[in-house]
């Protein structure tokens, strides 16, 4: 398996653009993560889903940030408008049953300008 | 809420050496799972080591082992026979039993492994 895929892999763009992180879990997995990681807070979830379903979306900071699952197979992390304290990296993760090990895609380095 | 506490920031060792990094969580639950990831300068987070509360016998991967101490709520790892690929971000992370499946870290402790 090619593992959990994110792209884009670097985000560069000014304050108030829309952007939109991508996530393709691995195949059979039911649990997709959402985490960021920033120096100040360190590693903290954002949202996670089971089968396609927002369980756990109390990490999420404010409205200005959403997040969808249509299908088993992708996922989104929208930011709408970007602000230069959103700048971080943003991880998706993915596991095939409650308490099994998350494995997690290489990360996506967003900067806010 | 549950709480995850590395107190090391940074530690260096020589390249062969034994070295240890400390871990300490706080949870009211009886049966959780905790982990210790990895993340090297190309920030991708590895998973080093799994353990299961309910089990005592402490997990063991290669050169890597934990000393868990459940009653102390205490989860240290230790790598053994030190290399140089070992240098990287160390994060303790504890997982409940209970419903949510998420993570939560400890800060890292930022290990330095000297040729």
């Amino acid at each position: 398996d090619a593992g959990v895929i994110q792209s884009p892999r670097h985000e560069v763009t000014e304050m108030g653009q829309e952007v939109t992180l991508r996530c393709k879990p691995i195949s059979g997995h039911d649990y997709l993560f959402w985490y960021r990681q920033t120096m100040m807070r360190g590693l903290e979830l954002l949202i996670y889903f089971n089968n396609n379903v927002p369980i756990d979306d109390s990490g999420m900071p404010e409205d200005r940030f959403s997040a969808k699952m249509p299908n088993a197979s992708f996922s989104t992390l929208k930011i709408q408008p970007s602000e230069p304290r959103d700048s971080a990296v943003y991880f998706c993760a993915s596991n095939d049953r409650a308490g099994e090990t998350q494995y997690f895609g290489p990360g996506t380095r967003l900067l806010v300008l | 809420a549950q709480t995850v506490t590395q107190s090391q920031p940074e530690m260096s060792v020589q390249e062969a050496e034994t070295v240890t990094l400390s871990c300490t969580y706080d949870t009211s639950e009886n049966n959780y799972y905790l982990f210790w990831y990895k993340q090297p300068p190309s920030r991708q987070m590895i998973l080093v080591i799994r353990q299961e509360a309910y089990k005592q016998q402490n997990a063991t991967e290669n050169r890597f082992s934990v000393n868990f101490q459940k009653a102390a709520k205490s989860f240290s790892l230790k790598i053994s026979d030190s290399q140089l690929g070992d240098t990287a971000m160390y994060f303790c992370a504890q997982q409940s039993n209970f419903g949510n499946e998420k993570l939560t870290f400890g800060t890292g402790t930022r290990l330095t492994i000297i040729p």
